[in-house]
């Protein structure tokens, strides 16, 4: 595709439901990142593929959070039993190179999650 | 971890000056540097990126600089337009394979 393309836009949930937020990422791209950026806030790191293997959760703030991209390609980020402080908007990213980090990233346009 | 710090953190100049926005960061061991730009409600656009070995780099009206050593970083933007109006963010790259760590930005508001 042209660019990065997240879905949906935007997403209200009530605490405690399970919300899937979903990316397609640069056609042909190696990289995949997504990040939560809350408001005033620059974005923060969740969670990396390169291909289809996770290679950093490290930034997943709980078990609450799950990320997944099977086939290399499209990535689902899953939050169970969400909570008011999961409110942000979640970017998703992705490079063409795992090689040397010396590539933009190109992001999509965010997925903006408020739980009431 | 890393530290990043962006000051200003808001700035409003006069259309046609010159726009200088500074980036500290506390790791000196990173892989590359990136400047973004966030307009309201998007995602972000990727302005420059300035390899660990490189001292500058220039786009247009752009120009970053790097030292690495002291771990800063400046985005200098000539001849400001009220279309430059954005926020800023740099980000160095703390990993390989480009896991980056955002300061929080400048927002910039250029009028006419």
């Amino acid at each position: 595709g042209a660019g990065v393309s997240q879905s949906p836009r935007y997403k209200v949930a009530k605490r405690g439901q399970d919300v899937a937020l979903r990316c397609d990422p640069i056609s042909g791209h190696v990289s995949l990142f997504w990040y939560q950026q809350a408001l005033g806030q620059g974005p923060e790191f969740l969670t990396y593929f390169q291909n289809e293997a996770q290679l950093d959760k490290s930034g997943l703030p709980s078990d609450r959070f799950f990320a997944e991209r099977p086939e290399g390609s499209v990535s689902t980020l899953k939050i169970q039993r969400t909570q008011q402080e999961d409110s942000a908007v979640y970017l998703c990213a992705s490079s063409s190179s795992h090689r040397d980090g010396n590539e933009k990233l190109f992001f999509g346009s965010g997925t903006q999650l408020s739980v009431l | 971890k890393q530290e990043v710090t962006q000051i200003p953190a808001a700035l409003s100049v006069p259309e046609g000056e010159n726009l200088v926005l500074n980036c500290s960061f506390t790791d000196s061991a990173i892989y590359n540097l990136q400047w973004f730009r966030q307009d309201p409600g998007k995602g972000l656009t990727s302005l420059l990126l300035i390899q660990s070995s490189q001292r500058e780099q220039t786009s247009g009206r752009l120009n970053a600089s790097l030292d690495k050593s002291s771990g800063r970083s400046t985005l200098y933007i000539a001849a400001s337009q009220p279309g430059d109006s954005a926020t800023y963010l740099c980000a160095p790259a703390t990993d390989s394979w480009g896991k980056l760590q955002f300061g929080a930005g400048t927002q910039v508001v250029v009028t006419p």
